[in-house]
């Protein structure tokens, strides 16, 4: 089975400055990695996903991941926040099956203006 | 549709009484999850399907907690005699094939009172 961990709850700061929201993963088999974000009352939405080869990974809205798998993780990282980006993170694992997502417990990023 | 639909937005129930959720995922998509998001979680797995069948149920919770797709499309997630432990944001998810991106309804907010 897999497991994720993302290791910080709530992230403030401050607009325009850079972010990193972390996650590390733990499974014995090779995996898919995703980070989905949750505006309020609203369903997760894919930011980005590693499915194979190169380990930087561009997404939407500027976000950028990269997979590091012998540290096992794949930190999630913006050079500059905007106010929009203010929502719930989450860094989710499959295995190469795809029959499940297993997601972490969530970053909160609150941009400040 | 455009995107996958769930309904109800919200559901209060009392406890003991019977609910069903419904999800209708993006036409054709061959795969269904459903995941039980409780507050400042992360989704939780429940269920998979491909297509009719039920491929894993590992995640329900109890014996209380039912799910079919009985045409291989709109699904329904049933609990019966809600407690109110089961109060949380149930997602609904669809992908094209295993392991592509999952795309995610908006949920349905039960509230156990």
């Amino acid at each position: 089975a897999q497991s994720v961990t993302q290791l910080d709850s709530q992230v403030p700061v401050f607009e325009e400055a850079p972010v990193e929201l972390r996650c590390n993963y733990s499974s014995s088999v090779s995996v898919y990695l995703f980070w989905y974000v949750q505006y309020p009352n609203q369903g997760l939405q894919l930011l980005l996903k590693y499915l194979s080869g190169s380990t930087l990974v561009k997404g939407i809205n500027g976000f950028e991941a990269e997979f590091n798998k012998s540290q096992t993780s794949f930190h999630l990282r913006k050079p500059s926040v905007h106010i929009s980006d203010t929502a719930e993170y989450f860094c989710a694992v499959s295995d190469l099956q795809g029959n499940q997502f297993y997601f972490g417990t969530g970053t909160s990023l609150t941009v400040i203006p | 549709g455009a995107g996958v639909s769930q309904s109800p937005r919200y559901k209060v129930a009392k406890r003991g009484q019977d609910v069903a959720l419904r999800c209708d995922p993006i036409s054709g998509h061959v795969s269904l999850f459903w995941y039980q998001q409780a507050l400042g979680q992360g989704p939780e797995f429940l269920t998979y399907f491909q297509n009719e069948a039920q491929l894993d149920k590992s995640g329900l919770p109890s014996d209380r907690f039912f799910a079919e797709r009985p045409e291989g499309s709109v699904s329904t997630l049933k609990i019966q005699r809600t407690q109110q432990e089961d109060s949380a944001v149930y997602l609904c998810a669809s992908s094209l094939f295993r392991n592509t991106e999952a795309f995610f309804g908006q949920g349905t907010r039960l509230t156990v009172v």
